[in-house]
């Protein structure tokens, strides 16, 4: 059984389009993630939810927004595509937001902007 | 800037080569520390962590101690293996602010 998954794990579009990623955890977690992982394999936190709201938004572009249903999915919604935003982007979900939890990833949604 | 700065790669080892990846970090209070390493094509997983001062984490050979005075968790291995090829992050955790480092990609050949 797949702890953290994602779909699509991959993702082809044109500039100008909207997409969404979404992310389901079967772990019980109270908290999720979404980091972006570039080409050189630099990972930033983009956002994180601590059942349902809103902890941690870091400096990302208004057309990222991500929606939380219950605890156990954190789907990310993203309009008006750019080139910049071909990345890859991991889901990721830990027991709670403290400081010495694992957090356990899912295995990346591949975003191709042409 | 980021508060974890690790060794940057690539790093290429021969089989049974002893391994150690640099990695220091900045933080207020008292962070925990983590190394999770990412295999081709997959998510990142926890390989090891430890929650405070002269804490050892280890798994799967590879072990790390958190130094508060010198603020380092620098990853080692005795003994590496081709099947430990893959990127490594080093992390830490600190009120609600995980940062992680640029990654370092280590290849084994045999």
């Amino acid at each position: 059984d797949t702890a953290v998954s994602q779909t699509p794990k991959y993702l082809v579009t044109q500039m100008g389009n909207d997409k969404s990623i979404k992310c389901e955890q079967n772990l019980g977690h109270d908290t999720m993630y979404w980091y972006k992982q570039d080409s050189k394999k630099f990972l930033k936190i983009m956002f994180s939810y601590n059942n349902k709201e809103l902890i941690i938004n870091e400096t990302v572009p208004n057309r990222f927004s991500p929606k939380s249903p219950d605890k156990a999915h954190l789907n990310l919604h993203i309009n008006s595509l750019e080139l910049g935003d071909s990345a890859v982007y991991f889901c990721a979900s830990s027991q709670s937001e403290g400081r010495a939890e694992t957090q356990y990833f899912g295995p990346g949604t591949r975003l191709l902007v042409l | 800037g980021n508060s974890v700065t690790q060794m940057e790669g690539p790093v290429t080892l021969s089989e049974e080569a002893f391994l150690t990846i640099n990695c220091t970090y900045t933080a207020t209070g008292y962070p925990s520390l983590f190394w999770y390493v990412q295999y081709p094509g997959e998510g990142l997983q926890l390989l090891l962590k430890a929650t405070k001062a002269d804490d050892k984490g280890s798994n799967k050979g590879f072990e790390a101690t958190y130094r508060k005075e010198t603020t380092s968790f620098h990853l080692e291995k005795g003994s590496v293996q081709v099947s430990d090829s893959a990127v490594y992050f080093c992390a830490r955790h600190n009120n609600n602010d995980m940062r992680f480092g640029a990654g370092t990609r280590l290849t084994v050949k045999p």
